[in-house]
């Protein structure tokens, strides 16, 4: 079975801050990795995605995350916080791709 | 290309009433779900279908209902709504050879 622990519902960070969002995974086989953000009144979109290969993944606006199976962690990183990266995140594991589990969600909140 | 497309966008409903919320693709996608968002518990599978004429049970399938007679369409069925069922629905495809799960904008329902 596959879940998802995101640690930290809330993660505040001053603009130009580093952003770090924190996601465990648990996979009885290789997972496929996710991170989705959510802005206000609006549906998920893909950030970025880890399937097979390279460790680092880059993903769109700027964001990254390292899948490390030691840890069975995947966490989202960005250098440099800007205030339009305000918004909801979710983590998501899937195994086949067909069913895909997601955490509770971290609220980023950037302070000017 | 419209994507993922979900009707209506808002609802507010009596308690013991009926309604079908809408779930178009045009991407060609087999896989399809719906989930519902709810403060501080992410995203839960409500239903999930993985081709026209086969649907399958997720999480949390109690009081809803679905049906896939086409590629295109999931629609989701309440049939006596209740309170509890008031949440913000999202109907999502998959695109399985990119492994990527695409979102609808969301439908928020209210039970009174």
């Amino acid at each position: 079975a596959q879940s998802v622990t995101q640690l930290g519902s809330h993660v505040s960070v001053s603009e130009g801050a580093l952003v770090l969002l924190r996601c465990n995974y648990s996979s009885s086989v290789p997972p496929y990795l996710f991170w989705y953000v959510q802005y206000p009144n609006q549906g998920l979109q893909l950030l970025l995605k880890y399937t097979t290969g390279a460790t680092l993944v880059k993903g769109i606006n700027g964001f990254e995350a390292e899948f490390k199976k030691s840890e069975t962690s995947f966490h989202l990183t960005k250098p440099s916080a800007h205030m339009s990266d305000a918004a909801e995140y979710f983590c998501a594991v899937s195994d086949t791709g067909n069913q895909f589990y997601f955490g509770t969600g971290t609220s980023l909140t950037v302070i000017p | 290309n419209a994507g993922v497309t979900q009707t209506p966008k808002f609802q507010v409903l009596k308690t013991g009433q009926s309604m079908t919320l809408q779930c178009a693709q045009d991407m060609n996608h087999e896989y399809m779900s719906w989930y519902r968002q709810d403060p501080g518990m992410g995203l839960r599978l409500i239903h999930y279908s993985v081709g026209a004429g086969i649907t399958d049970q997720g999480e949390v399938p109690n009081g809803y209902n679905v049906s896939r007679s086409t590629t295109e369409d999931f629609p989701l069925r309440l049939l006596s709504a209740a309170p509890s069922q008031t949440s913000v629905y999202f109907c999502a495809s998959t695109h399985r050879a990119e492994n990527i799960q695409y979102f609808g904008a969301g439908t928020r329902l209210s039970v009174l």
